[in-house]
């Protein structure tokens, strides 16, 4: 089975500064995908960004981008620039080839505050 | 906000009452999902539906049971339930039942079972 783990439950950032958010996994599949996606407070989770894992080059939307690392099964994501609007739960999910069942797997999440 | 939206926002129910959370996505979608948010596991995947046909059973007690009567209403019935029950329940679309496609999540029926 899959596992997903975020070892940092809380994370805090100034404004306009760069910051990272780790994230590991467990797998002995070959092809898979990898996500972040953002839950601000009271508002509706989204989709941040996306890596296939056949593909080498990392993934950038804007400001938020992923250092893919798929011999050290870690995806972190960074993001700079931080705004105030980046104030949420980050989670990192992975889902292997085929169904989505239970190879759709999230981390547990963290928490990033975004301070002025 | 993003097209999905859910009712009721919240939620209180005993454990012998019967109740039912519903989604509805006003994206053209086909695709649709139940997802559990508690607080002490992770994000799980429930249930999910591509052109109102049930894909995915992820091993939900039968407590649960949803109901997909269209690509656009996605409901969950729950009867019975348990306080460890209690969590945020999602509900997302997607165009397609494919890992490529983005899912739009609505902001969920916050569940408190007593």
């Amino acid at each position: 089975a899959q596992t997903v783990t975020q070892s940092q439950p809380e994370m805090s950032v100034q404004e306009a500064e760069t910051v990272t958010l780790s994230c590991t996994y467990d797998t002995s599949e070959n092809n898979y995908y990898l996500f972040w996606y953002k839950q601000p407070p009271s508002r509706q989770m989204i989709l941040v960004i996306r890596q296939e894992a056949y593909k080498q080059q990392n993934a950038t939307e804007n400001r938020f981008s992923v250092n893919f690392q798929k011999a050290a099964k870690s995806f972190s994501l960074k993001i700079s620039d931080s705004q105030l609007g980046d104030t949420a739960m980050y989670f990192c999910a992975f889902m292997k080839y085929g169904n989505y069942g239970q190879n759709f797997v999230f981390g547990p999440g963290t928490r990033l505050s975004v301070l002025p | 906000e993003t097209g999905v939206t859910q009712t009721p926002r919240h939620l209180v129910m005993g454990m012998t009452n019967k109740k039912s959370l519903k989604c509805e996505q006003h994206l053209g979608h086909n695709a649709m999902y139940w997802y559990k948010q508690s607080a002490k596991k992770p994000l799980e995947l429930m249930f999910v539906y591509n052109f109102k046909e049930q894909t995915e059973n992820n091993s939900v007690p039968s407590r649960f049971s949803p109901e997909c009567p269209n690509s656009s209403h996605l409901f969950l019935h729950l009867h019975t339930l348990q306080p460890e029950d209690s969590a945020l329940y999602l509900c997302a679309s997607s165009q397609g039942y494919d890992v490529q496609e983005t899912q739009y999540f609505g902001p969920g029926t916050r569940l408190l079972v007593l």
